[in-house]
């Protein structure tokens, strides 16, 4: 079956670190991977889409400085927040669409900053 | 811009009564509507989606969600819930189905 693998589940980082997840798509080839973040009892806010061969969509309040993203081949995609600060903290959601249009979700990476 | 509006934050039933959570977007184009539940500390799980075709749509554990135009509404429907169905029950709307945008959420709580 497809599914989508985060790594890792669960990061604690000092304030002013970095932590990078990463993505990995199993049983299927994504055209496109999207991040988002839920910050504490929040919602999902769409972080950046990434779609292979066109240069990455980073939304209002995101930035490729502070969210670099590698998007190397159609099955791996990872994530870094750059100098993480209290209000990064929040579970990191990666979602890959496959060809036939089908989008999966991993299960996140949460961060924790400290 | 499309926005996706969930008006409840909080929904509590007991077991075995019916549910309905209600979801209103705002977008004049043709777009992706979803429902997704996310349970404790988890990711998404995927309930059902609608794009075209018959406005009622089945998902999975017995959920379905009727699409009206005219009230721009995709509400959420069980008939009867179980105590596993607590959660929190997010709606997303998509123009492409890979830029999603979700609402609020709702948290549904079962009592048994």
């Amino acid at each position: 079956g497809a599914l989508v693998y985060q790594y890792p589940r669960r990061t604690i980082c000092k304030s002013g670190t970095s932590m990078r997840m990463e993505c990995q798509a199993v049983g299927f080839q994504a055209t496109s991977v999207a991040w988002y973040r839920q910050s504490p009892q929040k919602t999902f806010e769409l972080i950046a889409l990434s779609t292979v061969n066109s240069a990455i969509k980073y939304e209002q309040n995101f930035t490729q400085e502070k969210f670099p993203i590698s998007h190397p081949n159609l099955s791996f995609s990872s994530m870094t927040v750059l100098n993480a600060y209290l209000e990064d903290r929040g579970l990191y959601l990666c979602g890959a669409t496959a060809n036939t249009g089908q989008l999966y979700f991993g299960e996140g990476s949460k961060l924790t900053v400290l | 811009t499309q926005t996706v509006s969930q008006s409840d934050a909080h929904v509590t039933v007991f077991e075995g009564d019916s549910v309905e959570l209600r979801c209103n977007y705002s977008y004049g184009g043709s777009i992706y509507l979803s429902w997704y539940i996310q349970h404790h500390g988890r990711g998404l799980q995927f309930l059902l989606k609608y794009y075209s075709g018959n406005p009622v749509v089945q998902g999975v554990n017995g959920f379905e969600a009727e699409f009206s135009k005219s009230d721009s509404s995709f509400h959420l429907r069980k008939a009867s819930v179980h105590w596993s169905d607590s959660a929190v029950y997010f709606c997303a709307a998509s123009m492409n189905n890979n830029r999603i945008f979700f609402g609020d959420g709702t948290q549904l709580v079962v009592k048994p």
